[in-house]
Order: C-alpha cells, then structure tokens, then sequence
C-alpha cells in the first residue's frame, strides 16, 4: 500500500457525459501527479500539481482538467467523454517538486465509456 | 515530440538467469531517469532515480546505470527469480518538469 488513495475504483459512464476522479496523496506529499494509460499503451503524464499550483503538463487534452485543494487532494475533470477516453487514470504523489523525488502511486481509477 | 524507447518490448529469462534491457532517451536538458517496476494488477512501484552521467545504483539483485551524454540507461537482474516477473518502466525528466515514459519492458521469468 503506497497510501495514495484514489476513488472511485471503476467507473462506467456513456460517452458525451462528465466524471470527476478524486485522489488523496500520502501525508506529508506535496505534489500530485495525473496519469492516463490506455489499452496497449504506456504511462501518459497528463499534469502535476505541487501544494496547489500547476507545476507542469503533459498531453492532457482541453476537455480534461484537474485542480489540487488546500488539503492537497486532487481532482481530474473529464468531460465530453468519448469511447477513447476510456483508460486506467493513476495518481501519483511525491514530497517535492518532482525532479528527483520518488512517485508513490495509487491503485488507479479505472474508466469504461460506453 | 520527446521520446523515451525502450528495448526490448518483452523478453522471457530462465529463473536463475541474469538479465538487462535498455532506456533510451534524448539527452538534451535531461534531468533525472526513473526506473520503476509494474507487476500485473498492481500500481508502478519506484526502484531508482539517478541524475548524474555514470551513476549507478543498485537494489539487492537489480541494478542500474545511466549515461546522459548518449541518452541510455540499462537495468540489470542478477539470477532473475519468479518474482522478478513485472513490466519495467523507464521515466526521463527534463528542465521544463515534463516526465516522458517510456513503454516498459515486460520481462517473464520461466521457471
């Protein structure tokens, strides 16, 4: 257990909607990280927050959005859901700014849309 | 486009074997390589991160270099168990914070 946490586990939702994923960092972390891996594919980096501030972007697409909260939890919007977006999003948390700190992962939401 | 190749995409290693696979990365403002290991249902776990041209690092059997004037890193696994069995992600850093990954070697250890 890497004390990341991240709800819900499974989500299944029909395309054109809106979802929201939630992760909480380990205690202590600053930084929270979005990743989005899709069949077949490796680790896309969407974006990182360090203690509330966006801290660098990946391929996160315009639908997609994310925001870290004063208690340093995070949320990815996803919306105008398409049958692509479907995917294993991880969330990852380091102490730092991210350069050479260790990320510590959570178990992932994984997204089904239909 | 940055991008972060790693080879081979798989590979299958008797148990007691040893074994290594490759990173490659552009080398231009590189800052930090990752190297972390995904078992089959689970979520990446860190092995090693190194910044320096001729770093190395070593956790029990599994051991890692880097070379950023040419851009490769490789891992190694000395006497590779079952439980060695998990995809190999590598992660290159660079000064604008952008994390590139790279597709992972998926390493299946016949017992």
């Amino acid at each position: 257990d890497s004390g990341v946490t991240q709800t819900p586990k499974h989500l299944i939702t029909a395309t054109g909607q809106r979802v929201t994923l939630r992760c909480s960092p380990r205690s202590g972390d600053l930084s929270v990280y979005w990743y989005q891996q899709s069949l077949d594919q490796g680790l896309q980096f969407l974006i990182q927050y360090y203690n509330g501030e966006e801290r660098a972007k990946g391929n996160i697409l315009e639908r997609f959005s994310a925001q870290q909260f004063p208690d340093l939890h995070s949320e990815l919007n996803l919306s105008s859901l398409e049958l692509g977006d479907s995917a294993l999003y991880f969330c990852a948390s380091s102490v730092g700014q991210g350069t050479t700190d260790t990320q510590y992962f959570g178990p992932g939401t994984r997204l089904t849309v239909l | 486009i940055l991008n972060v190749e790693q080879s081979p995409q798989s590979l299958h290693v008797q148990e007691g074997d040893s074994t290594n696979f490759t990173c490659s990365f552009p080398s231009s403002n590189f800052y930090a390589l990752h190297w972390y290991r995904w078992e089959t249902a689970k979520s990446p776990e860190a092995l090693f991160v190194m910044t320096l041209n001729g770093d190395e690092k070593k956790k029990g059997r599994i051991s890692a270099t880097l070379n950023t004037k040419e851009g490769y890193s490789y891992l190694y696994i000395k006497g590779s168990q079952p439980e060695d069995s998990a995809t190999y992600l590598c992660a290159s850093l660079y000064s604008n914070y952008q994390l590139i990954w790279g597709a992972g070697t998926k390493l299946i250890i016949k017992p």
